[in-house]
Order: structure tokens, then sequence, then C-alpha cells
């Protein structure tokens, strides 16, 4: 069955110093792609950033990259230079991708992130 | 591009009662998705159409939920004779199976939600 693990319920780290926001997951399919959201108070989910099971490359976008092992089945987030507005909610999430596969996002239970000035 | 909106922001409404919730997609996306997102937990999927269609609907989805998406646009969601279990976050989202500008074909979008209180 698919599931979606986040071992952390809550990280602090430093204004400026980079963090490291672990998930692994659970899946049959060899097709198949990993999201990150952000969830501030407001409630609203930003997506932040997605790995393809096939990409060869690790994810970047911007000061957000994908740590993509797939032996593992892990696909950590790493938040370089933190900023205080990265205080938040993060999920990780999964979607199959098979042909006669359902569109639906199956997400972790999230990680905490309080970023100290 | 204005992103997913979702009408009313915040509900509270007394047991028993019906609401009706809704959501605009993003104008060019022909997918749209409900979620329930309660306390502490992530997001869990309720349904998806595509276009005007119901693909999909969750064990979640009880007999008292209902989802439309009448014309391929906006949708509603209804919950009748509401349980305080009802209480939750619900969230739409919205993706587009063709490929844009936005991120990889089939990312999802969500709206603010709107979030219920069943009294």
């Amino acid at each position: 069955a698919q599931k979606i693990t986040q071992t952390q319920p809550g990280m602090f780290v430093q204004e400026k110093e980079a963090v490291t926001l672990d998930c692994t997951y659970d899946t049959s399919d060899q097709s198949y792609g990993l999201f990150w959201y952000k969830q501030p108070s407001s409630g609203e989910m930003i997506f932040l950033i997605y790995q393809g099971s096939y990409d060869e490359q690790n994810a970047t976008e911007g000061r957000y990259s994908l740590n993509f092992q797939k032996a593992r089945k892990s696909a950590n987030l790493v938040i370089s230079a933190s900023q205080l507005g990265d205080s938040a909610m993060y999920f990780c999430a999964m979607r199959e991708g098979g042909r006669d596969s359902s569109y639906k996002l199956i997400f972790g239970s999230g990680t905490r992130l309080l970023v100290r000035p | 591009d204005t992103g997913v909106s979702q009408n009313p922001r915040h509900k509270i409404t007394k047991r028993g009662q019906n609401v009706t919730f809704r959501c605009d997609p993003i104008s060019e996306h022909n997918r749209l998705y409900w979620y329930r997102q309660t306390l502490g937990q992530g997001p869990e999927f309720l349904t998806y159409f595509q276009n005007e269609a119901q693909l999909e609907k969750s064990r979640l989805l009880s007999d008292r939920f209902s989802a439309e998406r009448p014309k391929g646009s906006f949708s509603t969601l209804e919950i009748q004779r509401t349980e305080q279990g009802d209480s939750a976050m619900y969230l739409c989202a919205s993706s587009s199976s063709h490929a844009t500008s936005g991120g990889p074909t089939d990312t999802q979008y969500f709206g603010p939600g709107t979030r219920l209180t069943v009294l």
C-alpha cells in the first residue's frame, strides 16, 4: 500500500543555516512522483518541489533541493539558508503514475519547522 | 493567473445542518480535487474530477457527502446532516493534464481551504 512517513514532528533551525526534513515512502509502482508542500499558519498548501521516479538528477528549486535516494525510498527536502518566513508545516506527498493510477496525492503527517532568529 | 479560490473561508454550523462549499480552480486546469485535513494531520483525498466527470471517490466520502462540477469549471462540496466529526479543513486543488510553465504536468495547486466547525 502507498504510504508516506515523516518521522520528525518538529524541527528547529537557526536562521541562515541549512535544514533537512526527512521523508520515506512505500510503493510497489515503478512510476511515481514525489512532492513537497509548505503550509503556513494561514492554511494554504504551497507547492515547493517535485521529483519524478525516473529523474536521474535531484530536483532543485531555488533554496529547495530534494535528496532523492530511490533504493532507500527516501525523498528528503533540504532548505538552504533558512529564513524566518520558512517557519511552517512541511508535507511530503506521493502520486503513483501508472496508466491506471489515481491522480490523488498521499500525504505524510508533516514536519513543523521553526526558524530561530 | 489567479490561484485556486475557495468560499467561504470559515463556516460554523450546528450539528444536523447542511453546508456547501465552493471551489474555483485555476482557469485552464481540467482536474479538480477535494481533500480533508484534520488538526495535526496531512490532507486526505476525498474525490477527483476530470472536467465534469467525477472519476474517483474515497471511502471517506460517506453518503452524506456529495460533490459536483457541473460545467467542468467550479466545484461544490455539500455535506448533509453534519456531524461533529466533520469538523476539519476542506482543501480544494486543481491541476492540468497538459504541460504548463508552472511546474510538472499535473502538479496540484491548492486553495486556501474552508475551515468547518460543527457545534
